[in-house]
């Protein structure tokens, strides 16, 4: 079993949606959550970074960790075609020798 | 943007000959990894260097050693390139424990190998 479980999609959406994106994981010495966005040939960038449970906001973006579901969410309000990427969930626990971890990532679709 | 440089860019080799791609950073951060990217596997990890000499294997390490003997730079050699290993390679840098924890990534280099 993977340490980090993300749907693959592909999702479709129309503009104006608003978008769920999910991981789980396994291990819970992890505690930094971060969504990165990856456009088609492009390294990713991050997006959205949290530490604790609870909701994050950063304009249309919402992050959100549950620690005792192991539980992960990306809200995207409003989507816009421009928001048609991968997504990816990635996780890290602190410590000498720390893995930062990768779901496998959701193709997003925001169709017109 | 963080300050990460790969290179090559792009390579294409011969299968059985050894390749080595190049991550700089000019970030001063600690950790430092490399991670393929291929269609149905996401991003999975190598190698991770915490440090300069302090280096791990990730989950695909097999057929890659690594190197990092200054904090700025971090190789990568396939020892004797396979098919197999024909790729998008990204380098990762991280502050943690210096007071920060995201990853900033490089620009990929696109690897194939013939």
């Amino acid at each position: 079993q993977k340490e980090v479980e993300q749907d693959p999609g592909p999702l479709s959406v129309p503009e104006g949606a608003i978008v769920s994106l999910n991981c789980t994981y396994s291990n819970s010495a992890f505690q930094y959550f971060m969504w990165y966005r990856q456009y088609s040939r492009k390294g990713p960038e991050l997006l959205m970074y949290t530490y604790s449970s609870g909701n994050k906001e950063d304009g249309r973006f919402t992050a959100q960790v549950d620690k005792s579901s192991k539980y992960i969410s990306l809200f995207i309000r409003d989507s816009q075609p421009s928001d048609s990427a991968t997504y990816l969930c990635a996780m890290i626990y602190t410590g000498t020798a720390s893995k930062l971890t990768f779901g496998t990532g959701t193709r997003l679709q925001v169709t017109l | 943007d963080a300050g990460i440089t790969q290179s090559p860019r792009h390579k294409v080799t011969e299968t059985g000959t050894p390749v080595t791609l190049r991550c700089h950073q000019t970030e001063n951060h600690r950790y430092m990894y490399w991670y393929r990217q291929d269609p149905g596997h996401g991003l999975r990890l190598i190698h991770y260097s915490y440090g300069v000499k302090d280096t791990d294997k990730g989950e695909v390490s097999d057929g890659y050693s690594v190197s990092r003997s200054k904090t700025e730079d971090f190789l990568l050699t396939l020892e004797s390139a396979t098919s197999s290993q024909t790729s998008v390679y990204f380098c990762a840098i991280s502050a943690l424990g210096q007071g920060g924890t995201e990853a900033f990534f490089g620009q990929g280099t696109r690897l194939t190998v013939v």
